[in-house]
């Protein structure tokens, strides 16, 4: 089993809907998760990230925990073409430190 | 305010071959952090650096090592170069008051030929 998994896509979505990113993870120890955000032959730019349970809202952007589920999403509100890139769910490895364990991301193309 | 930067933009090297990658943190930042990201995957924790020192370290074998210099920049060197050693390097560096977040550089593309 893969440290933190996300479906690999395309998620394929129209101009002005709201784009579904989940992740799972399998250290029910984890207490920090991120979201970053990486346009093709770029480096990892950070959206969002999130401690505690329930929902972080940030613009568009929203992330969601459920820690008891071990599940982290992201709900990208009115989604733009600009929006189009590879979203990687990352979580902050436990026994100190800030190592990042991140997915493989999910590609979300956005279409007008 | 200048944020991470890293040297060369792109490299080509040939197996067998040494590399060495550079990275500068962004000011105020004193941990630095190096990832490696292959074609279609995220990106793989190779090790951290604070206060000069390796602290963490990811599942890399010894031909990667690195090093941190008083002002705080980072090298990452890579020996004996295997065509799978080709991905995008990335570095980031974090605050000592907020550690949980780190903010990545460009990366140096690395092709082993």
């Amino acid at each position: 089993q893969k440290e933190v998994e996300q479906n690999s896509g395309p998620l394929s979505v129209p101009e002005g809907a709201i784009a579904s990113l989940n992740c799972t993870y399998s250290d029910r120890g984890s207490q920090s998760f991120f979201w970053y955000r990486q346009y093709s032959g770029k480096s990892p730019e950070l959206i969002m990230f999130i401690y505690s349970n329930g929902d972080k809202e940030d613009g568009r952007f929203t992330a969601q925990l459920n820690k008891a589920s071990q599940y982290v999403s992201l709900l990208i509100r009115d989604s733009q073409p600009s929006d189009s890139a590879t979203y990687l769910c990352a979580v902050k490895g436990t026994g100190g430190y800030n190592k990042l364990i991140f997915g493989a991301g999910t590609r979300l193309a956005v279409h007008p | 305010d200048a944020g991470v930067t890293q040297s060369p933009t792109h490299l080509i090297k040939t197996r067998g071959q040494q590399v060495t990658l550079r990275c500068s943190p962004k000011s105020g930042h004193d941990t630095v952090s190096w990832y490696q990201q292959a074609l279609g995957q995220g990106p793989q924790f190779i090790f951290q650096y604070y206060e000069e020192e390796e602290r963490q370290r990811g599942n890399f074998p010894d031909r990667f090592s690195g090093h941190q210099f008083p002002n705080y920049s980072s090298e990452l060197n890579v020996n004996a170069l295997l065509l799978g050693d080709s991905a995008l390097y990335l570095c980031a560096s974090s605050t000592p008051d907020s550690i949980d977040t780190q903010y990545f550089g460009p990366g140096t593309r690395l092709t082993v030929l």
